[in-house]
């Protein structure tokens, strides 16, 4: 059964500060690994996806990692901003046992203050 | 182009009535998915539709929920009857054909008093 770690739970950081959000996971025979952010009250937003023959995707200040065979996923976001304050969540796809299915860490709750 | 979109956005209801939600993928994509954070855990995947099909129903709770996807458009998950433990936010996500990003919608508040 697959089993998703996100550390820190939490993060309170100035704005500025380069971050590194991680995600570890259990069984690495995933297909491929998704970022997402929600903000309160809201959905989540897709950031990164990232197939398992990949080892990293980018977009803007956001760089995600994937190292499958120790099961680890790094967020990393650079300069932050007051905008970037959410919680972030990683989420693997199983590649056996569920066509596609994500499943889905705790989360980091980040909060970048000015 | 629009997003998923989910409605209502909040449901209260007393323990014992039924609720519908339903869910609105984005045009095109034939995967359609419904997941459920309860009790502040961590999101947790209910099923797969693959058009109007069932692809998968493993994280379906129990026999009182019941999900349809009538014509491989909207869905709708019905709970009934609803208990307090049903209590959470109910997202339904969408993507293209095959293993793609997935794209959510704003979730389902629902309430059970």
């Amino acid at each position: 059964k697959q089993e998703v770690t996100q550390i820190p739970a939490a993060l309170s950081v100035p704005e500025g500060e380069n971050l590194v959000l991680n995600c570890s996971f259990t069984d690495s025979a995933i297909y491929n690994l998704q970022w997402f952010r929600q903000d309160p009250g809201k959905g989540l937003t897709s950031l990164l996806l990232i197939q398992s023959s990949q080892r990293e995707q980018t977009s803007g200040r956001l760089n995600a990692s994937l190292d499958k065979s120790s099961g680890r996923s790094t967020l990393y976001i650079a300069a932050s901003q007051p905008g970037d304050s959410a919680t972030y969540l990683c989420a693997p796809g199983p590649l056996l046992g569920g066509y596609n299915k994500l499943i889905f860490g705790a989360g980091t709750r980040l909060a970048v203050h000015p | 182009e629009a997003g998923v979109t989910q409605f209502p956005s909040h449901s209260v209801i007393e323990k014992g009535q039924t609720v519908t939600l339903r869910c609105d993928p984005i045009s095109g994509h034939d995967n359609l998915y419904w997941y459920r954070r309860v009790m502040g855990k961590e999101i947790k995947f209910l099923l797969h539709f693959v058009k109007e099909s069932k692809q998968d129903e493993s994280g379906m709770p129990n026999n009182r929920f019941l999900a349809e996807r009538t014509g491989g458009t909207y869905s709708t998950l019905k709970v009934q009857p609803a208990e307090l433990e049903d209590s959470g936010v109910y997202f339904c996500a969408s993507s293209l054909a095959g293993r793609r990003e997935q794209y959510f919608g704003p979730g389902t508040r629902l309430t059970v008093t």
